[in-house]
């Protein structure tokens, strides 16, 4: 059983949606992370969460601690939010240990 | 320019030839990591340092060596390479003070190994 599962796998959406991709994980933490991989392969830090909530431009991120669960938002999708995003989750006992999930492929339609 | 390097970007090598991929920061990071990344499993973490002479395995350590004798470099080292240890590799850092933790990544590097 993997630790981290995202969900969904894959979602293709059209321009101007709304979209959701959750996260949930099996293992106490102290933090969780969102990231963004492009299509060239590099990959950026979208937030760091430990309680509640974050936003920054059209990205929001939230985390349910007692139910250790994830949503990443992005309000009005644009083409350029075509990416694999992926969670990740630090380790309540090592500290700097983090495990992924596999990745939420998005692609937006124009 | 804040940010995180890696060399060589792209590597082929044989079977049993030691190598090293290089890493360095210049923010002055006191968190580097190194993960890997293959089709079908993710990111997977290999080895972390929250500071200088300070290294954890991560996931998957086995068949790598890393060192951390200054802040800046993180170098990760293939003492014997074996063909599944081809995969695409990645260095990354972090301030860790606790107010953003947010990781910076390196460009990756494609390593081969035949």
């Amino acid at each position: 059983k993997n630790e981290v599962e995202q969900s969904p796998q894959n979602l293709t959406a059209q321009e101007g949606e709304f979209i959701t991709i959750n996260c949930s994980y099996s293992v106490g933490i102290s933090a969780l992370h969102w990231l963004q991989q492009h299509p060239g392969g590099g990959i950026v830090s979208l937030f760091m969460l430990s309680s509640g909530k974050k936003k920054h431009g059209r990205l929001i991120a939230t985390i349910n601690i007692q139910e250790k669960h994830s949503s990443l938002h992005i309000t009005a999708s644009h083409p350029r939010d075509s990416a694999v995003y992926i969670c990740a989750v630090e380790s309540g006992l090592g500290q700097g240990n983090l495990i992924f999930g596999k990745g939420t492929k998005l692609s937006v339609k124009p | 320019e804040a940010q995180v390097t890696q060399n060589p970007r792209y590597l082929i090598t044989v079977t049993g030839k030691k190598l090293t991929v290089t890493c360095s920061q210049n923010m002055n990071h006191e968190y580097m990591s190194w993960y890997r990344q293959d089709p079908g499993l993710g990111l997977r973490q290999i080895y972390y340092s929250m500071n200088v002479e300070v290294t954890d395995k991560g996931d998957v350590p086995e068949g790598y060596k890393v060192s951390r004798k200054e802040k800046r470099n993180f170098p990760l080292i293939l003492e014997s390479p074996s063909p599944n240890q081809t995969s695409l590799y990645f260095c990354a850092s972090s301030p860790r003070t606790g107010l953003t933790d947010e990781q910076y990544f390196g460009p990756g590097t494609r390593l081969t190994v035949t």
